[in-house]
């Protein structure tokens, strides 16, 4: 089943913790992308990546990395996590080589930092 | 991208039509309408997309009018679990680019029995 595979679900972690979390898709899409989700806020863009090892800022991107070493994974590193990188995020992906329009999106990691 | 305007919030009887509309009315001519959902806090599920012609796939169809400057995404037979946040947006990555998606508040569809 073609799909973009997060983890974990949930995660409670403590200030200054460094934590990683994984994104996974296994449809060949060269742009995966970031996004967290805040009341109120909607969907921001955190870093997106066109291809493997070009990645780029979205709108929010401090206090967060991304690296990009292979073309299946994305994930989002947080070096010293803060209260206010409290969440929900999101992993994305697409492919414009193939036609394919549409983001298909993973089911979500909520983090809450204490 | 453009500014989507959407209404907060509408209600539908199962089984009946279920029609959302947007307005676009800052749209660019190279900006596709795109239409997600998200239903709780599930990630966002792509429904359909459409430049300035009608479409329709096995989720749902899209009326784009002719200046673009609104649309109207249709559920044909809403049922329970149509219910969601439903995110209309403006998009310029219908050729070889990338856009951001821009998430607005979006319309919470409400379907009830």
């Amino acid at each position: 089943e073609a799909q973009v595979t997060q983890n974990p679900r949930y995660l409670i972690t403590v200030t200054g913790k460094k934590l990683t979390v994984t994104c996974s898709q296994n449809m060949n899409h060269e742009y995966m992308s970031w996004y967290r989700q805040d009341p109120g806020l909607g969907l921001r863009q955190i870093y997106y990546s066109m291809n493997v090892e070009v990645t780029d800022k979205g709108d929010v991107p401090e206090g967060y990395k991304v690296s990009r070493k292979e073309k299946r994974n994305f994930p989002l590193i947080l070096e010293s996590p803060s209260p206010n990188q409290t969440s929900l995020y999101f992993c994305a992906s697409t492919s414009r080589i193939q036609a394919n329009y549409g983001y298909t999106f993973g089911s979500g990691t909520r983090l809450t930092v204490v | 991208d453009a500014k989507t305007t959407q209404p907060t919030s509408m209600d539908c009887a199962e089984g009946r039509a279920a029609n959302l509309p947007c307005n676009h009315s800052t749209i660019s001519g190279n900006e596709y309408v795109y239409w997600y959902r998200q239903i709780h806090s599930q990630g966002p599920q792509y429904i359909i997309h459409g430049l300035k012609n009608n479409e329709t796939n096995e989720m749902a169809s899209l009326i784009i009018t002719e200046d673009r400057k609104s649309s109207t995404l249709i559920l044909p037979h809403a049922t329970l679990r149509d219910t969601a946040v439903y995110y209309c947006i403006g998009d310029n990555a219908g050729g070889t680019s990338y856009g951001k998606l821009t998430f607005g508040q979006g319309t919470i569809l409400t379907v009830h029995p």
